[in-house]
């Protein structure tokens, strides 16, 4: 088993460019989420999908877009990128949203010039 | 939703000494309190967790303590070693996981 895969893992955007970070798990994990990390402010999540075809907004959606297509794959879209979104982003996964343990990809470390 | 705070945010102690980080939450709902610890650039990784019908939880030289009335719930650290120098965040979860802030803890030789 990968566990749970990112990439890239380091990315330079201008700003106004769009990319998409990508995550998938191979764990047949019904939940799946994106945080992102900034200093001193903890894991601060941004969507979470609870199946295949089901998304919702956390705590900071803004900015982003997120699909579900299959139970494998949760993509991460920053539709015009701003200097706010430089940070490091996470997925996690786990095998139901309301039970047990998240498992973190390795981050992808993003600057918004 | 759940609003987590976590305190400390630095803690610096003795290797042998004991460490503890405190975490209060909002939603009484919550029923499940994870820790988890995050060594220099790597991934959070859980350490413990304890859910609601519980007081407490020991797996060696970490235990987890839950107040349900006061709304708290702590890390404790007994022996600290070197290894045990990271970022440690506690979290809550109601019908999503919400991460307190990290308490960064440095274990001095």
């Amino acid at each position: 088993n990968a566990g749970v895969t990112q990439t890239p893992k380091f990315q330079v955007l201008k700003t106004g460019q769009s990319m998409t970070l990508q995550c998938a798990q191979d764990m047949n994990h019904e939940y799946m989420s994106w945080y992102r990390q900034d200093p001193g402010m903890g894991l601060r999540l941004i969507h979470y999908s609870v199946g295949a075809g089901i998304t919702d907004q956390g705590e900071v959606p803004n900015g982003y877009n997120v699909s579900r297509s299959t139970t494998e794959d949760f993509p991460l879209r920053l539709l015009s990128a701003a200097p706010s979104q430089t940070s490091v982003y996470f997925c996690a996964s786990s095998h139901r949203a309301d039970t047990g343990e998240l498992f973190f990809g390795e981050g992808s470390r993003l600057t918004v010039l | 939703g759940e609003n987590v705070e976590q305190h400390p945010s630095t803690l610096s102690v003795q290797e042998g000494d004991s460490a503890v980080i405190k975490c209060t939450y909002s939603d009484s709902a919550s029923n499940y309190f994870p820790w988890y610890k995050q060594e220099l650039g790597k991934r959070p990784q859980l350490i413990i967790d304890i859910r609601s019908n519980v007081g407490e939880k020991k797996d060696q030289r970490i235990a987890v303590t839950l107040n349900k009335t006061a709304k708290h719930f702590s890390l404790h650290i007994t022996e600290t070693q070197p290894e045990d120098s990271a970022v440690y965040f506690c979290a809550g979860l109601d019908y999503k996981l919400s991460f307190g802030a990290g308490t960064t803890v440095t274990v001095r030789a």
